[in-house]
């Protein structure tokens, strides 16, 4: 079976500081890859997402900038945090065209 | 643009009540539509799902039936529990195969 994994859980981090989150899938191969932010109390808003190695799709413009370098890892980057950019960080996977499944999220706050 | 409505919450009810959490969706085409839940803290889980017109889907006791000509997918369950209390997504597969999100109706089940 499938699982997706991502770290930290969560994050205490400094504006200026620079952020790495990593998500991993098992069990899958070539899988669609994405990665959300959910601010609090508020809904999904879709950051990036990949359809393989090195192929990195941008919906919204940011400090942040993602990574794939390899089938089943994406990561999440930042080179200076922002205030803005504390929440809920969801990664998820999906076979090529169908639901997507979500690991466990990560929670920075920056301060 | 391909979009999803759903009613807003927090929507509070007592246990053993009858839930109806409404979802309307505009989609050109035949889009799969979803129904996920996220638990406080965690990620989303996909609940329930339907692929064309008039297919029901369920899930712990949860169902919502697509309907093409009112382009509705509601959530509905016949008694709550306190375990229900949770944030309920509704959402499309575009013609993209990537996923539009509502915003997200947060349940409150009070004993």
């Amino acid at each position: 079976s499938q699982t997706i994994h991502q770290w930290p859980a969560t994050l205490v981090q400094p504006v200026g500081s620079p952020l790495s989150l990593e998500c991993t899938v098992e069990g899958t191969s070539n899988p669609n890859l994405y990665w959300y932010r959910q601010a609090a109390g508020r809904g999904l808003q879709l950051l990036f997402y990949s359809v393989g190695i090195g192929q990195i799709s941008s919906e919204v413009p940011q400090n942040l900038s993602a990574s794939r370098p390899q089938d089943r890892q994406f990561i999440l980057s930042s080179k200076k945090l922002l205030l803005s950019d504390s929440g809920f960080y969801l990664c998820a996977w999906s076979p090529v065209t169908y639901e997507q499944y979500f690991g466990p999220g990560t929670r920075l706050t920056v301060t | 643009g391909d979009s999803v409505t759903q009613m807003e919450g927090p929507v509070t009810l007592s246990e053993e009540a009858f839930l109806t959490i409404n979802c309307t969706y505009t989609a050109t085409g035949y889009p799969s539509l979803f129904w996920y839940v996220q638990y406080p803290g965690e990620g989303l889980q996909l609940l329930l799902k339907a692929t064309k017109a008039d297919d029901k889907g369920s899930n712990k006791g949860f169902e919502a039936t697509y309907r093409k000509e009112t382009t509705s997918f509601h959530l509905e369950k016949g008694s709550v529990q306190v375990s229900d209390s949770a944030v309920y997504f509704c959402g499309l597969r575009d013609s993209n195969y990537q996923l539009i999100w509502g915003a997200g109706t947060k349940l409150i089940i009070k004993p």
